[in-house]
């Protein structure tokens, strides 16, 4: 398809286990971005690459979350030892903007984590 | 840091009513302001954007918003609403970086 594919849609894990969501952006899109929607509310900013860098990962919540985009398309956001907490919608978007912050996102549908 | 609010949770419309869901915004610098709708079930996606210009900004299904730069308010509007409009809606702001920064979204409940 043409837009962003995010896989799995849906997973269910236990407490202390590990996760890889994976996001596959349009492509050409140089700007990628994960984003976190808990029930009832906005997305939350987690992380966004330009290209294969992590240009700005200041929404990671703790050294349990990390990305990667090793070459420059497909993205992998990883979590260790979950917690119920991190229940939540991961949402991957992608921009063709090469900076300067014009452009609009294109979202994916979402990987809905729930961590019994 | 920049920062967006949507004072309203929900706004409730009868349909063929005009329709109006809030957004202030909070920049140090020029602001780059965004609208996204989201269905029951489905990704986020774009409806308009301001970027510089005219301050009446008109995107897609029939929306628009109005940016008001001493008001710090880009508030989204459309002149006849449509059950179909009835969905999640985020405003959204961009300053010197590239990151989005979201609100918390307001439900319009469009009334047959």
């Amino acid at each position: 398809g043409a837009g962003v594919s995010q896989t799995p849609s849906n997973k269910v894990t236990e407490k202390g286990k590990y996760v890889e969501l994976r996001c596959d952006p349009i492509s050409g899109h140089t700007a990628l971005y994960w984003y976190r929607q808990s029930l009832g509310q906005g997305p939350e900013f987690l992380i966004y690459f330009q290209g294969t860098g992590a240009a700005d990962d200041s929404g990671l919540p703790n050294d349990r979350f990390f990305a990667v985009r090793p070459e420059g398309s497909v993205s992998t956001l990883k979590i260790q030892r979950t917690e119920r907490g991190d229940s939540a919608v991961y949402l991957c978007a992608s921009s063709p903007s090469t900076g300067g912050g014009t452009g609009e996102l294109f979202f994916g549908e979402g990987s809905r984590l729930t961590v019994l | 840091a920049q920062s967006v609010a949507q004072p309203e949770d929900q706004v409730n419309v009868a349909e063929g009513n005009p329709l109006t869901v809030k957004c202030t915004y909070s920049v140090s610098g020029n602001p780059y302001l965004f609208w996204y709708v989201q269905y029951p079930n489905r990704g986020l996606q774009f409806l308009l954007k301001y970027i510089t210009g005219d301050n009446l900004v008109k995107g897609s299904y029939g929306f628009e918003a109005e940016f008001n730069k001493s008001q710090t308010s880009f508030h989204l509007k459309k002149p006849s609403a449509l059950v179909s409009d009835s969905a999640l809606y985020f405003c959204a702001v961009r300053e010197d970086t590239d990151k989005l920064i979201f609100g918390t979204g307001t439900r319009l409940q469009v009334f047959p």
